[in-house]
């Protein structure tokens, strides 16, 4: 089935620093992303949906100036957190949207520690 | 977006099979109906999905209701590894899966 390779699986950062995660399809090409942030014991919530080669749609109450998500070519999303804060401290899961009869394909996550 | 309706939690024996009900009432037509299940500190991971009939997998198999307003995911033998969080999802294609509480299924040995 489809592959999504995310990293990195965690980062620890100081305040104030940015941080790009990176998700890559491996085997199709996702014109699609999803980004979803998690909070301990919490569900996923959507953030935004990257379309490549166009500005990615952010879900109200998100900074899209906070979260910059690039989508420059048809592997390869990212997601980067501007000026981190401790708050920001979360699980973020990219996602792309099913082929064939797998559904839709998760990254691995990524734990972002902000100090 | 249509929602679902889950048990918090649900606790099954290791071997037996387990029966993940989901209530989506206001399910409309296009509206395929997926699962996932996560594991602490990972991403979700497919399950199944399907829309009308029943549909089987080497993971699960997933029962729906003939009015569609209702589905189960059954695992047919439980194995610790089994637990999880299980979400049931309603989604058009394409589009992003909106993401509920889900069940915590507890596998005892």
């Amino acid at each position: 089935g489809a592959v999504v390779s995310q990293h990195p699986s965690w980062v620890i950062c100081k305040s104030g620093t940015s941080v790009k995660i990176e998700c890559r399809s491996l085997d199709f090409q996702a014109t699609t992303m999803f980004w979803y942030r998690q909070f301990p014991k919490q569900s996923l919530m959507l953030m935004a949906t990257s379309n490549e080669g166009s500005k990615a749609t952010y879900e109200q109450g998100v900074e899209k100036d906070k979260f910059l998500i690039n989508h420059a070519s048809l592997t390869l999303s990212t997601l980067t957190v501007t000026s981190a804060h401790p708050e920001d401290s979360s699980f973020y899961i990219c996602s792309a949207p099913g082929t064939g009869h797998y559904g839709y394909t998760f990254g691995s996550g990524t734990r972002l520690t902000v100090v | 977006d249509a929602k679902t309706t889950q048990p918090n939690s649900m606790e099954s024996n290791e071997e037996e099979p387990v029966h993940l009900p989901c209530n989506h009432s206001t399910i409309s037509g296009t509206d395929y109906i997926h699962w996932y299940r996560q594991l602490p500190s990972q991403g979700p991971e497919y399950v199944i999905h399907g829309l009308t009939s029943n549909v089987n997998n080497r993971m699960a198999s997933l029962a729906i209701a003939e009015d569609r307003k209702s589905s189960t995911l059954i695992l047919h033998r439980a194995t610790l590894r089994d637990a999880a969080v299980y979400y049931c999802i309603l989604s058009t294609a394409g589009y992003a899966l909106n993401f509920g509480k889900g069940t915590s299924l507890l596998v005892t040995p």
